[in-house]
């Protein structure tokens, strides 16, 4: 089967940095994605890496090692509308689309 | 464009009722999805559809039914309602492939009681 790992929980300061790590177990998969989900709103995507390396995109990086089966998201510059539910996601087939439990982001001035 | 919509935002279902939840994208995108997430929890893939004409089962189908007429319209039908379909029901949509940065609708809560 297939499963994603992330910690439930991670805590930060504003103005600092913070790394988000999902580790999973499956055969074969397009890529990893990321997303961020405030309370009671909708998901957004913030980024994909289908092949193994770092993503930026502004003040977040993203980056996937299929070796290791790992993968993190990267948040720079915390600024307190940051503090939100993260997720991972992965994709193995339009059938099978995988999120993890979520990372709930809490950042303190 | 409104991107993806969906009604009802709340909704309140009487076990054994039947309803139908609405979900509209103004994108052309050809995949569109429904997932549903329970409290403290990542979501969950019921339907997808890839284009008009054609849908296929997710990880959790069970007490659910998709079609999709146009592009625009992917509706999900909740048949004989159990308090175990209470959640939060997204519609999402994407472009061309799966791993597409997908577009996701506001969310209907549905509590079955």
């Amino acid at each position: 089967g297939q499963s994603l790992e992330q910690p439930s929980e991670v805590t930060a300061v504003e103005g600092a940095i913070v790394q988000i790590n999902c580790t999973y177990q499956t055969s074969g998969f397009y890529g990893l994605s990321w997303y961020q989900q405030h309370d009671g709103g909708a998901p957004t995507f913030l980024s994909y890496n289908g092949l193994d390396g770092l993503e930026e995109t502004g003040r977040f990086s993203s980056f996937l090692s299929r070796s290791d089966s790992y993968g993190y998201l990267l948040l720079q510059e915390l600024q307190m509308k940051d503090s939100a539910s993260y997720f991972c996601a992965l994709y193995s087939s339009a059938s099978k689309i995988i999120f993890g439990s979520g990372t709930r982001l809490s950042i303190r001035p | 464009n409104a991107g993806v919509t969906q009604t009802p935002k709340f909704r309140i279902l009487k076990i054994g009722q039947s309803m139908t939840l609405q979900c509209t994208q103004d994108m052309n995108h050809n995949y569109m999805y429904w997932y549903r997430q329970d409290p403290g929890m990542g979501l969950k893939l019921i339907y997808y559809s890839v284009g008009a004409g054609i849908t296929d089962k997710g990880e959790v189908p069970n007490g659910y039914n998709v079609s999709r007429s146009t592009t625009e319209d992917f509706p999900l039908r909740l048949e004989l309602a159990a308090p175990s379909q209470t959640s939060v029901y997204f519609c999402a949509s994407s472009w061309e492939r799966v791993f597409d940065e997908q577009y996701f609708g506001p969310g209907t809560r549905l509590t079955v009681t």
